[in-house]
């Protein structure tokens, strides 16, 4: 069965730093993958989406992720935070088999420190 | 970009009543999904719905809730009757096809008192 592991619950940078956030999915075959934020009270956002393709995808506000099949991982980074990216990052996988919903990992709460 | 409306944003209710929950989603997406979130915590899935039917649920999706989409309305999720740990926050969202992007509602809150 598929499965996405987002091994960290909480991430604390300094504004400024770089980022990574990491994400491990199991999968049968060539998964598309996709990164979510979820700013406060507000529904989950598309950050990026990996299509079978380039492995580094760009996304909103100078994120990207890099989809790596020998390591069965698709890490969002970012060069500098800002305050603004304080949310909670979701890290989810389309259906695949008789299974009919995208997996979500259970997130990872990026904290940013001025 | 494509939306997906909750209506209501928060809602009140007693325990043992009845609530529905309501969902219009993307216009042209074929499908349909509810998710329940807990203090702002992991996105669990309830249930997923295409051509009228549905095609998967969870362990969460008790014989209590229901779904549906008359006609192409809005789509619903009712829960009948309420209990106090159905209080969270319930998340519609809906895809064009089976793996593309989920487009999600900000949610509505339910409090069940």
């Amino acid at each position: 069965a598929q499965s996405v592991t987002q091994p960290d619950a909480r991430v604390t940078v300094s504004e400024g730093a770089s980022l990574q956030l990491r994400c491990k999915y199991s999968y049968f075959g060539t998964p598309y993958l996709f990164w979510y934020v979820q700013y406060p009270r507000q529904g989950l956002q598309l950050l990026l989406k990996y299509y079978p393709g380039d492995p580094v995808v760009q996304g909103v506000n100078g994120f990207e992720a890099e989809f790596s099949k020998s390591n069965s991982s698709f890490h969002l980074r970012k060069a500098s935070v800002h305050w603004s990216d304080w949310a909670v990052y979701f890290c989810a996988v389309s259906p695949s088999g008789g299974n009919y919903k995208p997996t979500f990992g259970k997130g990872t709460s990026l904290v940013v420190h001025p | 970009g494509p939306k997906v409306l909750q209506i209501p944003s928060h809602q009140i209710i007693d325990m043992g009543q009845m609530v529905t929950l309501n969902c219009d989603p993307v216009s042209n997406h074929l499908y349909f999904y509810w998710y329940k979130q807990i203090l702002g915590q992991q996105m669990e899935f309830l249930v997923n719905f295409y051509n009228g039917k549905v095609m998967e649920k969870s362990k969460l999706f008790k014989d209590q809730f229901s779904v549906e989409r008359p006609d192409g309305s809005y789509f619903t999720l009712k829960i009948q009757p309420t209990a106090l740990e159905d209080s969270a926050v319930y998340f519609c969202a809906s895809s064009l096809l089976q793996n593309t992007e989920v487009f999600f509602g900000k949610g509505t809150r339910l409090t069940v008192v």
